[in-house]
């Protein structure tokens, strides 16, 4: 599977758009790009995957560039709630095999 | 409808012992997966089974197992602990192996310390 490279942490203000970038530009044409969060000492969380079309859900918006190299997932109204760990992984449409979550990166909601 | 379960939820041992560690998936799952969580490695897969068998393997030694019973329950057995293997050790469900929609959901984990 491809391999991701996300910024340490980041920062973002109550009630603004967080934006999260990824890059994953040695993904290959059946993968696909899955974010999930993990707030501390819980499990990882599913937030929303795609393909090569934007995507949204109830929780996020995820944007995938044309070439597929990079994406962003976009949480609209940052509350303190999303607090958190972002993983971005890429994975074929068989099995997790040998999926690397990586660090992520760290999401600071601040007041 | 239940989400995974994992016991137990925290675990101490000592160096040499052996381990066993439970995980239940969401009802009508019938993949579930093993990762190793720890702070300078972040989130480690460790293997993957589906129908009792294991489909995919991480990069850990052979004193890492894991099996799958005829219910979709897996557990994970460490032999000869080292104090490296303290982690938080999660347990995720999915549908089927991975398929295009086939988000795979968390248990809470098992926080194993190894003294």
């Amino acid at each position: 599977d491809a391999k991701t490279t996300q910024p340490t942490s980041m920062d973002c203000a109550e009630g603004r758009a967080a934006n999260l970038p990824c890059n994953h530009s040695t993904i290959s044409g059946n993968e696909y790009v899955y974010w999930y969060r993990q707030i501390h000492s819980q499990g990882p969380q599913y937030i929303i995957h795609g393909l090569k079309n934007n995507e949204t859900n109830e929780m996020a918006s995820l944007i995938i560039t044309e070439d597929r190299k990079s994406s962003t997932l976009i949480l609209p109204h940052a509350t303190l709630r999303d607090t958190a760990v972002y993983y971005c992984i890429v994975r074929g449409e068989r099995g997790y095999q040998k999926v690397t979550f990586g660090t992520g990166t760290k999401l600071q909601v601040i007041p | 409808k239940a989400g995974v379960t994992q016991t137990p939820r925290y675990l101490i041992k000592t160096r040499g012992q052996q381990v066993t560690l439970s995980c239940s998936p969401i009802s009508g799952h019938r993949s579930v997966s093993w990762y190793q969580q720890t702070p300078g490695q972040g989130l480690q897969f460790l293997f993957e089974y589906f129908s009792e068998t294991q489909r995919n393997k991480g990069n850990f030694p052979g004193r890492f197992s894991g099996r799958q019973f005829s219910n979709s329950r897996s557990e994970m057995n460490v032999s000869t602990l080292e104090l490296g293997d303290s982690a938080l050790y999660l347990c995720a469900s999915s549908l089927e192996l991975g398929g295009q929609d086939d988000e795979q959901f968390f248990g809470p984990g098992t926080r194993l310390t190894v003294l």
